[in-house]
């Protein structure tokens, strides 16, 4: 079994849609917990960042972890084409390596 | 744009060489983090400095090897190259390298061995 399982994709949405991205993981001892979102040939860029488990929103964009499920989402709410992208989660426990998941493709169709 | 620089931006290269890949990290931030990007094993991550010293390793092969500089650059040195070895390389950086730091990527090297 792999530390962080996401599912693959491709998930293809219409515009205004709301999208929920989803990762689970097997190390309880993570804290900390990202979404990254990754153009074609382009560096990943931090989306969201969440300490703990909780809820938090940035615009269209809510981050929640469910530390006791070992469950992490991402939802987007109003998805634009714009948003199409690969989506990687990734995890970490204070000392020890960054663990990214597989990465979820989303396209939002016009 | 980031903030952080990586050259070059392509290399391609033969079986049994050495290459090496270079970051610049934004001004101001003192961790750098490597990571390789591949279709089938997904962003792994190879090794992060902080200041000069080498704080994490992760996933780094023994023909791998990376460094940080007194000006904060850091390069991944890749030798005895393999097919399985192209990929994207990643480099990020953040400010002091604590976990709850925001890392900044930058653009990649994709490296081709043929």
């Amino acid at each position: 079994q792999k530390e962080v399982e996401q599912d693959p994709g491709p998930l293809s949405v219409p515009e205004g849609a709301i999208v929920s991205l989803n990762c689970t993981y097997s190390n309880s001892a993570f804290q900390y917990f990202m979404w990254y979102r990754q153009y074609s040939r382009k560096g990943p860029e931090l989306l969201m960042y969440t300490y703990s488990s909780g809820n938090k929103e940035d615009g269209r964009f809510t981050a929640q972890v469910d530390k006791s499920s070992k469950y992490i989402s991402l939802f987007i709410r109003d998805s634009q084409p714009s948003d199409s992208a690969t989506y990687l989660c990734a995890m970490r426990n204070y000392g020890q390596n960054f663990v990214f998941g597989p990465g979820t493709r989303l396209s939002v169709l016009p | 744009d980031s903030g952080v620089t990586q050259t070059p931006k392509h290399l391609i290269t033969a079986t049994g060489q050495r290459v090496t890949l270079r970051c610049s990290p934004r001004s101001g931030d003192l961790s750098v983090y490597w990571y390789q990007q591949s279709l089938d094993q997904g962003l792994q991550f190879l090794i992060q400095y902080y200041n000069g010293e080498e704080r994490a390793k992760g996933n780094i092969l023994e023909r791998f090897s990376a460094q940080q500089f007194p000006d904060l650059h850091s390069e991944l040195n890749l030798s005895s190259l393999e097919l399985g070895d192209s990929a994207l390389y990643f480099c990020a950086s953040s400010v002091e390298g604590l976990a709850e730091d925001t890392q900044y990527f930058g653009p990649g090297t994709r490296l081709t061995v043929l």
